[in-house]
């Protein structure tokens, strides 16, 4: 069974920017959340899609977006990139929430 | 706000030894604790899990003691081995009953090294 996969793995852009985010979850999991992991924060919850809806959100501003479509795979977006936003951006699978699998991760680099 | 409290920040073991990883954590709402294991430029792995029913799990190489009361669980390595160096992370999420959702709350990681 395929894992997560997550697209592209390495990014670079510019303060001011947007970036988009891919997930593809496992097959079968309808589950998606997003992370963000930083050397100084750690691993921080951003939020959770289930069946295309947001059921859970971190404590993030309102830059930080997402979605799901129906297929669940998830994409999230950040507007108005700050260099604060580099970081890795993790997405995890499950089949209804609880456990995590988590993918290789996006690193997002801000210049 | 939930927190989860980890400890050591860094570990260094020798071959054949026991690691012992320890959190903490506040919210007595938690009721999944799982272990995850990451390698650098790769996502965490999912290791081990427990649920607060049970007060010890183990799978292989690895344990799981959970102190309900104390609100406390460890996670064990037998036998460490140089191929277990990575970083360990300890979670907890709840279910929210409102959103019939769940997030996890990470500890702040642990960086073990096993010397051969």
């Amino acid at each position: 069974k395929a894992g997560v996969t997550q697209t592209p793995r390495y990014l670079i852009k510019t303060r001011g920017q947007q970036v988009t985010l891919s997930c593809s979850p496992i097959s079968g999991h309808r589950s998606v959340s997003w992370y963000q992991q930083t050397p100084g924060q750690g691993l921080q919850f951003l939020f959770e899609y289930f069946s295309e809806t947001q059921r859970n959100k971190g404590n993030f501003p309102g830059r930080f977006s997402g979605r799901q479509f129906s297929n669940s795979r998830s994409e999230m977006n950040v507007s108005t990139l700050e260099l604060g936003d580099s970081a890795l951006y993790l997405c995890a699978s499950s089949l209804a929430g609880g456990e995590g699998y988590f993918g290789p991760g996006t690193r997002l680099t801000v210049t | 706000q939930q927190q989860v409290k980890q400890s050591p920040q860094s570990l260094i073991v020798q071959k054949g030894g026991i690691s012992i990883i320890n959190c903490a954590y506040e919210n007595t709402a938690f009721d999944y604790f799982p272990w995850y294991q990451q390698f650098p430029g790769k996502g965490p792995a999912l290791l081990i899990a427990i649920r607060p029913d049970v007060s010890e799990k183990k799978e292989g190489r690895f344990t799981i003691s959970f102190n309900k009361s104390a609100k406390q669980f460890s996670l064990h390595i037998m036998d460490s081995q140089p191929g277990d160096s990575a970083t360990y992370f300890c979670a907890a999420s709840e279910w929210a009953e409102e959103t019939s959702g769940s997030r996890l709350t990470f500890g702040e990681g642990t960086q073990l090294t096993v010397n051969p």
